[in-house]
């Protein structure tokens, strides 16, 4: 069965911390997303990833950093965070252009 | 440059069918997917699309694409209240690997 996890379904961070939210993958997939929910915005893309240490922004990157060691991880980074990225956030693989995107359970991140 | 639009919410009783409706921008759009998120959980593939078909069938579910206009539908039959959900439609194409997502929009059931 695929398998996509998130390391934590809820966070409460302050502001100013730095963040790091881990994503694994174990279907030996390229591509690597992260995505931010929002209400009525849908799912935004913040970073993806199509190969280890390769990374392209999406279209909110701003205040967000992502780091790719390794094939299977895949991590978002807050370097300070703050209230406006309180969000649910949505990690995704998927193994080629096209093809179908398995998704994380999502991690519930409030900054106070 | 691309989006995905989709009305937020529809709300539709028991045992009737609903159809969620979505445009798109980007007419070189490749595969056009439907994805189903129930409270709580990541989003599961239901069904998806090449650019190059009308229609697909899949037990409950249809989707139709009208490629001339950039209008894609899902259509549920015998609505049940486990289809309450968010359905996101979502395009990519072969000159990208990102995919994009509409906002959503919410299935309610009354019955």
């Amino acid at each position: 069965d695929v398998k996509v996890t998130q390391s934590s379904r809820y966070l409460v961070k302050r502001t100013g911390e730095k963040v790091f939210l881990e994503c694994v993958q174990d279907m030996d997939h390229e591509n690597m997303f992260w995505y931010r929910q929002d209400p009525g915005l849908g799912l935004r893309l913040i970073y993806f990833s199509y190969d280890v240490k390769m990374k392209e922004k999406g279209d909110i990157p701003e205040g967000y950093s992502v780091s790719r060691e390794k094939k299977e991880r895949f991590s978002l980074i807050l370097e300070s965070a703050s209230t406006n990225q309180t969000s649910m956030y949505l990690c995704a693989s998927s193994s080629t252009v096209n093809t179908e995107a398995f998704f994380g359970q999502g991690t519930r991140l409030t900054v106070v | 440059g691309e989006d995905v639009e989709q009305s937020l919410f529809l709300s539709v009783r028991e045992g009737d069918s609903s159809v969620i409706n979505c445009t798109y921008t980007d007419s070189s759009s490749t595969y056009l997917y439907w994805y189903k998120q129930e409270p709580g959980a990541g989003l599961q593939l239901l069904t998806y699309i090449f650019s190059n078909m009308d229609m697909k069938q899949d037990q409950r579910l249809t989707v139709l694409l009208n490629k001339k206009d950039k209008h894609l539908s899902l259509r549920i039959a015998d609505t049940q209240t486990g289809d309450s959900a968010i359905y996101f439609c979502a395009e990519t194409h072969s000159s990208a690997s990102k995919i994009i997502f509409g906002s959503g929009t919410r299935l309610s059931i009354r019955p």
